[in-house]
């Protein structure tokens, strides 16, 4: 089955500094991967996703970039606020039938005023 | 409307009682899911229902009992839980062979089981 690596485990960066957190998966047939955000007591929420057929893509402060060849992906956060402060995840899906992500372990991240 | 509600928000019960938790979806979503989420870990998954039919179990023990009532309800009913079964449970939904296959999240109920 597909696994999925995610790093750091915690990030911790200055108000206006930029974040990234990387992940690499297995399964070279997975397609489309999502990035969730998740702050304290709350869902997880999509932030931005990229599909195999895309090398990077932007929304605003945040971009998410794609390597099929390395099998890594990375999400980056431009000027980061302190209500970025949240636990990220990175998944990894095939398309088609039920959607099953496999998610990674998830990254900390701090952002200080 | 692309929201997934969740009830109770709160549960607390003893490891004598029978609960349920309650999910709605109106997006016309034909697949659904229980997560179960320990803090600061990702959601594991627990059961997938695709077009009303139980389709995934991840070995969860027999105190869990999903269910699939119509295409926007999904249930999972609780009895005799352990303290380690505490934790927050999502409920998501997504669409099934499509290609956009975002899944979201309710906000999940959380559990203490005592």
């Amino acid at each position: 089955g597909e696994n999925v690596e995610q790093h750091p485990s915690t990030l911790s960066v200055q108000e206006g500094d930029s974040a990234v957190i990387k992940c690499t998966y297995s399964d070279s047939a997975s397609n489309y991967f999502p990035w969730y955000k998740q702050e304290l007591g709350k869902r997880p929420q999509l932030i931005i996703d990229i599909r195999s057929n895309v090398g990077e893509k932007k929304d605003q402060r945040i971009a998410v970039t794609l390597n099929k060849t390395a099998k890594h992906f990375s999400l980056h956060i431009t000027e980061t606020q302190p209500e970025d402060s949240a636990v990220y995840f990175c998944a990894a899906s095939k398309a088609g039938g039920s959607y099953i992500p496999t998610f990674g372990r998830g990254t900390s991240l701090i952002v200080h005023p | 409307d692309t929201e997934v509600t969740q009830t109770p928000k709160h549960l607390v019960m003893g490891m004598t009682n029978k609960k349920s938790l309650k999910c709605e979806q109106h997006m016309g979503h034909r697949a659904m899911y229980w997560y179960k989420q320990k803090a600061k870990k990702p959601p594991e998954l627990m059961f997938v229902y695709s077009y009303e039919k139980l389709s995934i179990n991840e070995s969860v023990p027999s105190r869990f009992s999903p269910e699939c009532p119509n295409s926007s309800l999904l249930n999972l009913h609780l009895h005799a839980l352990q303290p380690e079964d505490s934790a927050l449970y999502l409920c998501a939904s997504s669409q099934v062979g499509a290609l956009q296959e975002t899944q979201y999240f309710g906000p999940g109920t959380r559990l203490l089981v005592l």
